[in-house]
């Protein structure tokens, strides 16, 4: 089972900063699937960014997500209190499916 | 547009089990597979299993196996997820969501399902 490891664990950033979340994986993540969801309190999960760097549809383009292997990173420019959220990395490459513990990030 | 729409709130006692719908609709049924995810309270996210309803092939995480079973019925579009013996760590919200096959990224989830197991 690949175990992904989130860092750090809760950011809080003001508004328009940039926040730089980190996925990291206990082994190689097959062909860089790999995606980052963002749920909001009470909210279902929603998808940013899949194989690891492709944005989904409606995502702002202050959402990017880049890395390979077992290092991954999802970065949001320009930090909007709306983006208030934890932040989930899942790989999606091997069986299990698995999450990271996700990032919580807190807008000032 | 995309939907799935799941079953309401269960509250069950230890040792029973509850099944839990996701109908979906806005798109071709059988063209994806359909996953389950859990969150416990406060906790993150879980990756339960899925069935591919064109055929109704499943796979499931190695600690549900045997516990947990995930049906389709194509002619209502509906999935459905059943959890035995069910014991005060299953209390999660659950959620269906979607996938264009295997591995592939969720890209539509479910409202969710609060299951609270409680005596």
């Amino acid at each position: 089972e690949i175990v992904l490891t989130q860092s750090p664990g809760t950011l809080s950033l003001s508004p328009g900063e940039r926040a730089t979340l980190s996925c990291r994986a206990s082994q190689s993540v097959s062909s860089s699937f790999l995606a980052w969801y963002q749920q909001k309190p009470g909210q279902t999960p929603r998808l940013l960014i899949y194989g690891a760097s492709s944005r989904a549809t409606g995502i702002p383009d202050r959402f990017s997500g880049s890395g390979s292997g077992t290092d991954f990173t999802l970065s949001i420019s320009r930090l909007e209190p709306e983006d208030s959220a934890v932040y989930y990395c899942q790989q999606y490459g091997s069986s299990p499916r698995t999450f990271g513990q996700g990032t919580k990030v807190e807008i000032k | 547009q995309v939907q799935l729409v799941q079953s309401g709130a269960e509250v069950k006692e230890p040792g029973a089990s509850v099944k839990v719908s996701c109908k979906a609709s806005g798109y071709s049924f059988i063209s994806y597979y359909m996953h389950w995810v859990r969150q416990a309270p406060g906790r993150g996210l879980e990756w339960m299993g899925f069935i591919n309803p064109s055929g109704g092939s499943t796979k499931y995480a190695q600690r549900f196996q045997g516990r947990v079973t995930v049906t389709s019925d194509t002619s209502t579009s509906t999935v459905y997820m059943e959890v035995s013996s069910l014991r005060s760590e299953d209390t999660a919200v659950y959620y269906c969501a979607r996938t264009w096959s295997d591995y592939y990224h969720f890209d539509y989830w479910g409202q969710g399902t609060l299951v609270t197991v409680s005596s």
